[in-house]
């Protein structure tokens, strides 16, 4: 069964740092991978999806990464700012056919101004 | 495009009552999906359609839910009879892939938060 965990749970860091988003799973037999903004009391907005045969996506000042071997994917965020602030999900859709997609948890993203 | 529309976006109602939740989906996305958030369980699939069918309700937690796609821009989740477990956000999305999939991502409403008491 397929499980995809989000460390860490939450994170607080100041205006203009780069930092890094970790999520991992344990069926490296995926189709894709996406990542997802969550805004409080809102829907999930995708961010980038990774197909299997990538390895990266990058979509302005964000970057996915893809290591599929390894079950592990990154998201990078460049010069955070306070509109970044926001949960972060990751899920990922297993071979075979079926859409179902697996969520992690999420990491809650906090960016001080 | 309005994206995908849920009705209501918040319901409260006493436990034994029947929930309707209904959603919207884009226009042209054929696979639709219901999704249920809670603090402790994350993001759970009740269920999803494709092409108006039920593909995988696997995720159905009881014989008090159900789900209807009548047609290809509107459906609809029962809860019947709630109970106050059944509190959480309930999610619908959809996408325009078929089965065998395609790469296009997923799009979720706002999400109906139910209260049952």
């Amino acid at each position: 069964k397929q499980e995809v965990t989000q460390i860490p749970a939450a994170l607080s860091v100041p205006e203009g740092e780069n930092l890094v988003l970790n999520c991992s799973f344990t069926d490296s037999a995926i189709y894709n991978l996406q990542w997802f903004r969550q805004d409080p009391g809102k829907g999930l907005t995708s961010l980038l999806l990774i197909q299997s045969s990538q390895r990266e996506q990058t979509s302005g000042r964000l970057n996915a990464s893809l290591d599929k071997s390894s079950g592990r994917s990154t998201l990078y965020i460049a010069a955070s700012q306070p509109g970044d602030s926001a949960t972060y999900l990751c899920a990922v859709r297993p071979q075979g056919g079926s859409e179902k997609l697996v969520f992690g948890k999420g990491t809650k993203l906090t960016v001080n101004p | 495009d309005a994206g995908v529309i849920q009705s209501p976006r918040h319901e409260v109602t006493e436990m034994g009552q029947e929930v309707t939740l209904r959603c919207k989906p884009i226009s042209g996305h054929n696979s639709l999906f219901w999704y249920r958030q809670t603090m402790m369980r994350g993001l759970e699939l009740l269920i999803y359609f494709n092409n108006n069918v039920p593909i995988d309700d696997s995720g159905m937690p009881e014989d008090r839910f159900s789900a209807k796609m009548p047609n290809a821009s509107f459906s609809t989740l029962k809860i019947q009879p709630s109970e106050p477990r059944d509190s959480a956000v309930y999610f619908c999305a959809s996408t325009p892939t078929g089965t065998g999939g395609s790469n296009s991502p997923l799009h979720f409403g706002n999400g109906t938060r139910l209260t049952v008491t």
